[in-house]
């Protein structure tokens, strides 16, 4: 089965505070992992994707295949951060997205 | 660029009526998703087009659900009739073209269902 857990509802954290979030997922093939961020009134977006191993707005996340893990990292919360993140997966040939359930982040001032 | 454009943004309507929402993607993108979020969910697919053809519609219930895709650019998802659980947001996506990255949705803003 494919799937994706976020096993977090909402994440609470100060500004500065370190802030990681989890991702799990179910998949025997080779995925591609991606986190996508809904801001307050805005549309969902893309963040970052696992192969361009980028940091995005200071966010990085590694894919561990032997823990199905893309956690989602970043080392000083800001109050912008505050949003909802979902963690997807892109099966291996399929052009199509199979997301979490979402985790609210809210950093507080 | 205005973005995958959706309409209408809020609709409600009472059990057993009809429904349907309109999507127009991003000038180019050959690819079209209709997600469905519930509360507290993240989006589910419930049809994927590659140009005019329907590819992936294993999720979408097909006693009451129905999608378009003429001539491969606008799609309209319909529901007829529509039941309580039907409450949600329904995202329209598309990708392709030359505009980000490889996989990446660009998704519209959603229209919101409410069933009474």
């Amino acid at each position: 089965a494919q799937r994706v857990t976020q096993p977090e509802k909402l994440l609470s954290v100060f500004k500065g505070a370190p802030v990681e979030l989890k991702c799990n997922y179910s998949y025997s093939g080779s995925p591609e992992l991606f986190w996508y961020v809904q801001y307050s009134r805005q549309r969902l977006q893309l963040l970052l994707r696992h192969i361009s191993r980028e940091s995005i707005k200071g966010f990085t996340a590694d894919l561990n295949k032997g823990e199905t893990s893309f956690h989602l990292k970043k080392p000083f919360a800001q109050e912008e951060d505050s949003a909802m993140y979902y963690c997807a997966l892109k099966p291996g040939g399929y052009n199509k997205l199979i997301f979490g359930a979402g985790t609210r982040l809210a950093v507080h001032p | 660029e205005a973005g995958v454009v959706q309409s209408p943004r809020y609709k409600i309507i009472e059990k057993k009526q009809p429904v349907a929402f309109w999507c127009n993607p991003i000038s180019g993108h050959n690819t079209l998703y209709w997600y469905r979020q519930n509360l507290g969910q993240g989006p589910e697919l419930l049809i994927r087009y590659e140009n005019e053809e329907a590819v992936d519609d294993s999720q979408l219930p097909k006693d009451r659900f129905s999608a378009e895709r003429l001539k491969g650019v606008d799609s309209t998802l319909k529901i007829q009739p529509a039941e309580l659980g039907d409450s949600a947001v329904y995202l329209c996506a598309s990708s392709g073209g030359a505009s980000g990255s490889p996989g990446e949705l660009f998704f519209g803003e959603g229209s919101r269902l409410t069933v009474l």
